[in-house]
């Protein structure tokens, strides 16, 4: 199995602008994860979804930030407008079945914004 | 300017040498324990996981002790290696989440 793929790892951009990162979580798992990591907060679940249904999104920032998994094998985190605070590197995790399960972490998507 | 961020405790140790990391978590109602490895660039990367019925777990090189008293986890690992310098993060089940700590680095000396 490929792992979960995260795209772009890279990604640079302006202030105000709208940001999209993509995931594709390991075929047959059920649960999938969007986490941020910083310096200064360290590692913050974001948001989490059951069978493609968000579960726990309390960690999402604010109304700048959103998430959708139209289907099993795709799920987006979006940010418009962009901050320079948003500046992170985003994980994706998917796991088998819910929290209490091993989560399998994709590359990560270094966020930059000017 | 000045950079601010989370300070995260290092541990050097000797090639060969064992190596034990230490955890403190603060919900005891936590009932699992996870620990993660993260090296440079990369995700973070299951290593053992622990239940609160447990004192004690065992992997391959690796052992996994929980303290619930004291509300303490540690993970130990045997001969150490080159390739086990990282980043190594607790985390435990908290309303549902998991929620890490900030981490412990391990330098591994040759």
């Amino acid at each position: 199995d490929a792992g979960v793929i995260q795209s772009p790892r890279h990604e640079v951009t302006e202030m105000g602008q709208e940001v999209t990162l993509r995931c594709k979580p390991i075929s047959g798992h059920n649960s999938l994860f969007w986490y941020r990591q910083t310096m200064m907060r360290g590692l913050e679940l974001l948001i989490y979804f059951n069978n493609n249904v968000p579960i726990d999104d309390s960690g999402m920032p604010e109304d700048r930030f959103s998430a959708k998994m139209p289907n099993a094998s795709f799920s987006t985190l979006k940010i418009q407008p962009s901050e320079p605070r948003d500046s992170a590197v985003y994980f994706c995790a998917s796991s088998p079945r819910g929290t209490y399960n091993e989560q399998f972490f994709g590359p990560g998507t270094r966020l930059t914004v000017l | 300017g000045e950079s601010v961020g989370l300070h995260l405790p290092t541990l050097s140790v000797q090639e060969g040498d064992n190596s034990i990391i230490n955890c403190a978590y603060s919900n005891s109602a936590s009932d699992y324990f996870i620990w993660y490895k993260q090296e440079s660039g990369k995700g973070p990367q299951f290593i053992i996981d622990i239940r609160s019925n447990m004192d004690k777990r065992q992997g391959q090189r690796v052992t996994v002790l929980l303290n619930k008293t004291v509300k303490h986890l540690s993970l130990q690992i045997a001969a150490t290696q080159p390739g086990d310098s990282a980043v190594y993060f607790c985390a435990e089940i908290r309303g549902n989440k998991l929620v890490f700590g900030a981490g412990t680095i391990l330098r591994v000396k040759s």
